[in-house]
């Protein structure tokens, strides 16, 4: 394993209150992602990071903001939760952007009440 | 929109058959990548397949390419039980610094 936890692993909440999720790893790795899976579309991409305080949108980024102020940790924040965003996040690390091998963590599984 | 996209959606074989998926994608790539996913687990990846290459082999899985056809195939040989889970493919774009995923193709290996 690539040294990659998420806290929390599982989290209900109610609709319009602050979530933050944390990834932490421990292989040093530049890259860092937020994903969300969802029965029948996959894993999207929420933001990425290409290095501390480097940030960039994905796929679905409306709703949800992240800070990288060190190399381990990775925060995806949901400023106002709403239940579309219930789903299982998954943080991931890649070394490199050229060959973008990626390591996955866990999985946070976000209920939205 | 989803950039690679498996087919099929599910798979049940019996245990020592082949089990065979593909991926089709839409936008040029630098490589294409296999991941699996076991029941409440994180992606575990299996193979990167670069643009320039057409076969790919690793233990009991074989990778294809065609960038011709914007397709890709995974062959699962012998497969056994323990070879349940979601199979997913996924893409670079451009940038080559992050990855587009299918929605995943589901296989049971049955024993």
């Amino acid at each position: 394993d690539a040294g990659i936890t998420q806290s929390p692993r599982h989290k209900v909440t109610e609709t319009g209150t602050p979530v933050t999720l944390r990834c932490h790893q421990t292989e040093n790795h530049r890259y860092m992602y937020w994903y969300r899976q969802d029965p029948g579309h996959g894993l999207r991409l929420i933001h990425y990071s290409y290095g501390v305080k480097d940030t960039d949108k994905g796929e679905v980024s409306d709703g949800y903001s992240v800070s990288r102020s060190k190399t381990e940790d990775f925060l995806l924040t949901l400023e106002s939760a709403t239940s579309s965003q219930t789903s299982v996040y998954f943080c991931a690390t890649a070394t490199s952007g050229i060959d973008n091998e990626q390591f996955f963590g866990p999985g946070t599984r976000l209920t939205v009440l | 929109s989803q950039q690679g996209e498996e087919d099929p959606q599910a798979l049940s074989i019996q245990e020592g058959e082949n089990a065979t998926m593909n991926c089709s994608y839409k936008t040029s790539i630098n490589n294409l990548q296999w991941y699996r996913q076991n029941s409440g687990r994180g992606l575990v990846h299996l193979i990167l397949i670069r643009s320039n290459e057409r076969e790919k082999h690793s233990g009991r899985l074989r990778v294809t390419l065609d960038t011709s056809k914007k397709s890709s195939s995974l062959l699962i040989t012998a497969s056994r039980a323990a070879d349940t889970a979601s199979y997913f493919c996924a893409t670079d774009g451009a940038a080559g610094n992050k990855l587009t995923f299918g929605g995943g193709t589901r296989v049971l290996v049955k024993p």
